[in-house]
Formats: C-alpha cells, structure tokens, sequence
C-alpha cells in the first residue's frame, strides 16, 4: 500500500510482554503517524513524527513510545501489553507540504492475552 | 462530541444502485475532505481528496462537501460488488497542524449481486 510496510502482520502476547512494531516506507516522505482502529472507535492517532529524530503525541499516547531514529522507518513499542491494547495497527505516511493526504499500510492485527 | 460524525451502518445496496455516504462535521476550520476505502483486513485507501467546498467527480465516485451546512458525501454510480467496503470521511485544517486527520468511525457498505 503506497510503498508502506509494516512488519509483522500479526501477533499474539502475553500481558505483560514487550514488543516492538515496525513501519517502513520507500515514498521518503517526512511525515509518519501511527493508528489503532478498533470497533465503534474508528481510527485513533497514537504517535507521530514530523521528520526524522522527532515525534510527538497523539490522541491515545499512553502505553506506547515511539522512535524516528530514520526518515524511512517509525517504530512503535509496547514496554508492558495490556489487554486494553489489542487493536489493529496502522502506519500512515505523508509529504511535508501543507494538507497532504495521508497513505497506508496494511496494518499489524496484535492480540493480547 | 466528535468533530466528524458518520452514520456506521450497515448500508446493503443491490448492484447498480447509487449510494450515497455522508459525514458531518462540527468544526468550521475544516479545509480539507478526504475519502478512504477500507477493504476487509486491509488500509485505508484514498478514494477522494477535495479543498473546501463543491464537488469532485472521478470516475463513478463523486465528492461532495457543503461547508455551510458542514456535510460531506460521497456518491457511487452504478455500484458495483468490489465496493462492499468500510468507507471512512476524513477532515483537516489549513496551516499549522494540518497534517493531522480527523476521522469518522467509518459506514460499512455491502453491494450485493
């Protein structure tokens, strides 16, 4: 989707597990943003990043940190899962220019138990 | 109170029917108007992409946004059964912080043959 990638697909933890999600782009663009869409909520921005080394809050941060250390990949990490955090997950992307459209990965399904 | 609303559905339409889906929003600043497709275990895809108000036709998808009556619509002519999908509205401001979304919940949409 729109050169986005996101790795793994899907994922079953335990309470209490750590782990980490990655999203890769080939578009170089400056702007990358992390979702989680679950029933009756509709999409909710978690974390994103304006360029590479910076990132800020979301609407539901809490729970999560994120890294920029690349312009092309914006990781997304859980230090202690919660079952409140089973979700699908999604990576935008979108160029630095005033009201660019955002594009889409393929989302990570993550359950937790 | 969210600032876009979107009825969730389910709408089920026969094949060859026009549908019509609709979002309103609450926040005047609103500048920008987007429409995404979302199939099953799948992305957000962006449908449609509008500035302001009027209408933006590309193929049998039109969009509309009515900024006086803060409404947004998407019409599909002839629909077809590869359009059963999740259709999300999306809005954004003009200048600092427009390149963050606000989403509706998405309707979910059945075209059967």
């Amino acid at each position: 989707n729109a050169g986005v990638t996101q790795t793994p697909k899907f994922r079953v933890l335990k309470t209490g597990q750590s782990m980490t999600l990655l999203c890769a782009q080939d578009m170089n663009h400056e702007y990358m943003y992390w979702y989680r869409q679950d029933p009756g909520m509709g999409l909710r921005l978690i974390h994103y990043s304006v360029g590479e080394g910076t990132t800020a809050k979301g609407e539901v941060p809490d729970g999560y940190n994120v890294s920029r250390l690349k312009k092309q990949n914006f990781l997304l990490g859980l230090e202690s899962a919660a079952p409140s955090q089973t979700s699908v997950y999604f990576c935008a992307i979108s160029g630095a220019y005033s009201n660019q459209p955002q594009h889409f990965g393929d989302g990570t399904r993550l359950s937790i138990l | 109170q969210k600032e876009v609303e979107q009825d969730p559905g389910p709408l089920s339409v026969p094949e060859g029917a026009i549908v019509s889906l609709n979002c309103t929003y609450s926040n005047s600043a609103f500048q920008y108007f987007m429409w995404y497709r979302q199939y099953s275990r799948k992305g957000p895809e962006l449908l449609m992409y509008t500035y302001s108000s009027g209408n933006k036709e590309d193929g049998r998808f039109t969009a509309q946004v009515d900024k006086s009556s803060k409404y947004i619509s998407l019409f599909i002519r002839d629909s077809q059964p590869s359009d059963s999908a999740t259709y999300l509205c999306a809005a954004s401001y003009s200048g600092a912080g427009s390149y963050q979304l606000t989403f509706g919940k998405g309707t979910k949409l059945s075209v059967i043959p």
